[in-house]
């Protein structure tokens, strides 16, 4: 099956520097790869995607890139801001077949001021 | 994207029971996933609930325990049997969107807890 390896486990970053979180997958048949968000106590939040036919797309602050043939992404946040501080997972799924998504071992993310 | 209702939100329970957790969509979906989240850990998949057949359990997860029911393509239910201390977690359901780009959305959870 599928597995996801996702670095760092903790990084802090100062108030408006950027934070870059790295996954590599394993099934090469992947091919959508959502970022969550997991503030404390509450549920995951989707905060953007990817799919295998793209290489990056962004959102306002977030971007994502994905490298389907060394089989890794990347989360890159930028202007980091204190409410960015929160858990992170990647997760990987076989798109339109309603396939489990299989996730990283997130990274929490700290940002000082 | 889809609204999931997951109840209850959390529960203190005595070792040896059982606890049933519901989750309610509001709209039809084909597949329902139930997650469990270890205290500081990631999320693991137990099975996938399918209507009209029976769940898909991961490895290391038995029907036994963890009974699940689909009556509906909007319903599911996920019940931890026989709990002991090490059962203590947040349970959460997701469902795939099913509009393009909507990825999975997560019920909000049940953080339970065996005593």
């Amino acid at each position: 099956g599928e597995n996801v390896e996702q670095h760092p486990s903790t990084l802090s970053v100062q108030e408006g520097d950027s934070a870059v979180i790295k996954c590599t997958y394993s099934d090469s048949a992947s091919n959508y790869f959502p970022w969550y968000k997991q503030e404390l106590g509450k549920r995951p939040q989707l905060i953007i995607d990817i799919r295998s036919n793209v290489g990056e797309k962004k959102d306002q602050r977030i971007a994502v890139t994905l490298n389907k043939t060394a089989k890794h992404f990347s989360l890159h946040i930028t202007e980091t801001q204190p409410e960015d501080s929160a858990v992170y997972f990647c997760a990987a799924s076989i798109d339109g077949t309603a396939s489990k998504l299989t996730f990283g071992t997130g990274t929490r993310l700290q940002v000082t001021l | 994207s889809a609204v999931i209702s997951q109840k209850p939100s959390r529960d203190i329970c005595q070792r040896g029971t059982s606890l049933t957790i519901q989750c309610q969509v509001d709209s039809q979906v084909t597949m329902m996933f139930w997650y469990r989240q270890q205290p500081g850990q990631s999320l693991t998949l137990i099975a996938t609930a399918n209507q009209g057949s029976e769940a898909t359990y991961e490895s290391g997860f038995v029907i036994d325990k963890f009974p699940i029911s689909r009556p509906n393509l909007t319903f599911s239910t996920l019940t931890v049997s026989n709990m002991s201390p090490e059962d203590s977690s947040i349970y959460l359901c997701s469902v795939e969107a099913l509009q393009e780009g909507y990825g999975y959305t997560f019920g909000s959870g049940t953080r339970l807890t065996v005593v």
